[in-house]
């Protein structure tokens, strides 16, 4: 079975750092892009980063670049999420998500399948 | 980044047919056959139920269809089921290397 663990999340105070793991199993998670999303609690989606199956290509949304670093480790089927100098609006679950394959062929960018289950990062003083 | 444009809350009696809109723009949803749609029940990861603008995943009620008309997406849902009652997110891709989803749409099966 694909499934996808997050962990890592926790309290921190403004300024802090953070860094996200994701364990993946059920598939040979070096042939796969990964994504993190992030859900505030009570709104929207929000996608966060990308990164390709080699980690030799990186994406990142407008509003975290410079302060989230995504990396991967394929020796051990795992994604992780630098955070650092967090702030209040940071608050979120964080999902993990692969790109999305379906009957043999990938899916274009921007479908995410599967998710785990999500960390919540809470940023307060 | 702005989001995509969805409406907050749609809602439907059981039976009934509804449909979703995604507002985009030239940038993504007119851009690229890359829409993907999402259903999400509280405290639960969100699942894909649509990609590639009109592609189901196995497993996904033929209830479900997806369309495209310029920067506009759709998601329909046919003979709405008590369990369709959730939030539906739309995600595009969006030149250059980005990804964007829409503000979510809370369906209620009345």
């Amino acid at each position: 079975e694909v499934q996808l663990e997050e962990s890592g999340g926790g309290l921190v105070h403004p300024g802090g750092s953070l860094r996200l793991s994701c364990a993946a199993s059920g598939f040979t998670f070096s042939t796969y892009e990964m994504n993190w999303v992030r859900q505030a609690p009570g709104k929207g989606l929000e996608w966060v980063s990308y990164i390709s199956s080699s980690g030799a290509t990186i994406y990142y949304a407008d509003s975290v670049q410079g302060r989230f670093t995504i990396s991967r480790d394929n020796t051990k089927n795992s994604l992780f999420l630098q955070i650092d100098r967090l702030r209040g609006e940071d608050t979120a679950v964080y999902f993990c998500a692969r790109g999305g394959e379906f009957g043999g062929f990938l899916a274009g960018p921007g479908t995410f399948d599967p998710w785990g289950q999500g960390t919540l990062v809470t940023v307060s003083s | 980044q702005s989001a995509l444009t969805q409406p907050a809350f749609v809602s439907g009696s059981p039976g009934q047919s509804i449909s979703i809109s995604c507002n985009g723009t030239s940038s993504d949803i007119g851009a690229y056959d890359y829409v993907s749609w999402y259903q999400q029940h509280p405290g639960k990861a969100p699942k894909v139920i649509i990609y590639d603008v009109s592609n189901r995943p196995s497993g996904v009620s033929n209830r479900f269809s997806g369309s495209k008309s310029g920067n506009t997406a759709s998601l329909s849902i046919s003979g709405l089921q008590s369990e369709d009652e959730a939030d539906y997110y739309c995600c595009s891709y969006r030149r250059i290397n980005r990804r964007v989803f829409g503000g979510g749409t809370k369906l209620t099966v009345l």
